[in-house]
């Protein structure tokens, strides 16, 4: 069974200083994992995936995430924060078992600082 | 270009009352998915759809009815609305349905069962 934890409900960083968003996942087989953000009142945008390829994984907006299978985490980081930032985030695994179901963390609520 | 648009975006309804949401996706992907939104569970999958006329229950499907006569088209039925359906629905599609496949999500609708 597949399960995803984000470890932080909220996190608030000022503007133009680093994002951490941390997610630990659990799978019994090689698990695709991908981050999604939430804008208010809008859907969810794929941020970037990772699928058994490289470790560090680029996304949009200037999000990264590195795939560390021996700490099973998939954090989402960005080097400098931008108020446009502000929104909720989604860590999300996928296993190739033929259920066709992502599983989602309970997400991580940015607030960024002027 | 349209993407995965669902209809209506806003809907409030009374108990026992029969609803039914739209989605339609001009990408010409084969998997459709629905998705609930509700406080402290992140999105939890309802039903999923590999093709036309082909459906399959995920997490938490009670209550709830799908059909799929049009590949571009994937309609969600609650038959007798009850207060605990009140949550944002989200529809996402995907082109495959392996692990490492991206689902794009609608916009998403907030139903109110009152």
């Amino acid at each position: 069974a597949q399960s995803v934890t984000q470890l932080d409900s909220h996190v608030s960083v000022s503007e133009g200083t680093p994002v951490l968003l941390r997610c630990n996942y659990s799978s019994s087989y090689s698990p695709s994992l991908f981050w999604y953000v939430q804008h208010p009142n809008k859907g969810l945008q794929l941020l970037l995936k990772y699928t058994s390829a490289a470790t560090l994984v680029k996304g949009i907006n200037g999000f990264e995430a590195e795939f560390k299978k021996s700490e099973t985490s998939f954090h989402l980081t960005k080097p400098s924060a931008h108020m446009s930032d502000a929104a909720e985030y989604f860590c999300v695994v996928s296993e190739d078992t033929g259920r066709r179901a992502l599983t989602f963390g309970s997400g991580t609520r940015l607030q960024v600082q002027p | 270009d349209a993407g995965i648009t669902q209809s209506p975006r806003y809907k409030i309804t009374e108990t026992g009352r029969q609803v039914t949401l739209m989605c339609h996706q001009t990408w010409s992907h084969s998997y459709m998915f629905w998705y609930r939104q509700d406080l402290g569970h992140g999105l939890r999958l309802i039903y999923y759809s590999a093709a036309a006329d082909i459906t399959d229950k995920g997490e938490v499907p009670d209550g709830y009815v799908v059909s799929r006569s049009k590949t571009e088209n994937f309609p969600l039925t609650l038959e007798s609305a009850t207060r605990s359906q009140t949550s944002v629905y989200f529809c996402a599609s995907s082109l495959g349905g392996g692990s490492g496949d991206t689902q794009y999500f609608g916009p998403g609708t907030r139903l109110t069962v009152l």
